[in-house]
């Protein structure tokens, strides 16, 4: 059975200070993967997806950038952290377009 | 602009009776949609989904109404149990999207016992 992981579950990062946030999935092979953030007050908003190492497609321009250093890898990075960048950040991974996609447990991020 | 619209951020039902969770939206590229339920803390778990093939679908306690014409689709949980409390996102994608959902805002379901 496919299992996804992410981690940590919980980081308080100062403003300024780089993030470096992982999701791997197990149980199968080229998945598309997705990062998701939900603000407080807001739905989740889709930030990166990625449907092949190395492909990375940008929905929303921020201060955050997504990385495929192999397939079943996906990282969420910022240089430098700014306080609107505080959230509940969500990974997901999918079989393809238009099924189902089944997210790990989230990061609860909080930039002071 | 939002594609999806959950315009009631919270619902309360008692124990044991119909919930009615309703969304809207402004795409009509959309083919696909899905709900997902909620607990604080965790990631959202998938619940049920329709293709715009169909108009209802069934699991369980829950079933999916898509309505096409007016671009609106609800979830109906019956009985409810205390369980059901969380927050409920609807989604909705189109074909060659990569799989890629919007989400609507979420309502937090409320069941009392």
């Amino acid at each position: 059975s496919q299992t996804i992981h992410q981690w940590p579950a919980t980081l308080v990062q100062p403003v300024g200070s780089p993030l470096s946030l992982e999701c791997t999935v197990e149980g199968t092979s080229n998945p598309n993967l997705y990062w998701y953030r939900q603000a407080a007050g807001r739905g989740l908003q889709l930030l990166f997806y990625s449907v092949g190492i190395g492909q990375i497609s940008s929905e929303v321009p921020q201060n955050l950038s997504a990385s495929r250093p192999q397939d079943r890898q996906f990282i969420l990075s910022s240089k430098k952290l700014l306080l609107s960048d505080s959230g509940f950040y969500l990974c997901a991974w999918s079989a393809g377009a238009s099924t189902e996609a089944f997210f790990g447990q989230g990061t609860r991020l909080t930039v002071v | 602009d939002q594609q999806v619209k959950q315009n009631s951020p919270s619902l309360s039902v008692q124990e044991g009776r119909i919930s009615i969770l309703n969304c809207d939206y402004t795409n009509s590229m959309f083919d696909y949609f899905l709900w997902y339920k909620k607990y604080p803390a965790e990631g959202p778990t998938f619940l049920i989904s329709i293709s715009s093939i169909k108009d209802k679908n069934e699991d369980g306690r829950f079933t999916v109404f898509l309505n096409k014409s007016a671009k609106h689709l609800s979830l109906h949980i019956v009985p409810s149990q205390p369980g059901d409390s969380a927050v409920y996102f609807c989604a909705a994608s189109r074909q060659g999207s990569q799989g890629n959902l919007i989400f609507g805002k979420g309502t937090k379901l409320s069941v009392k016992p």
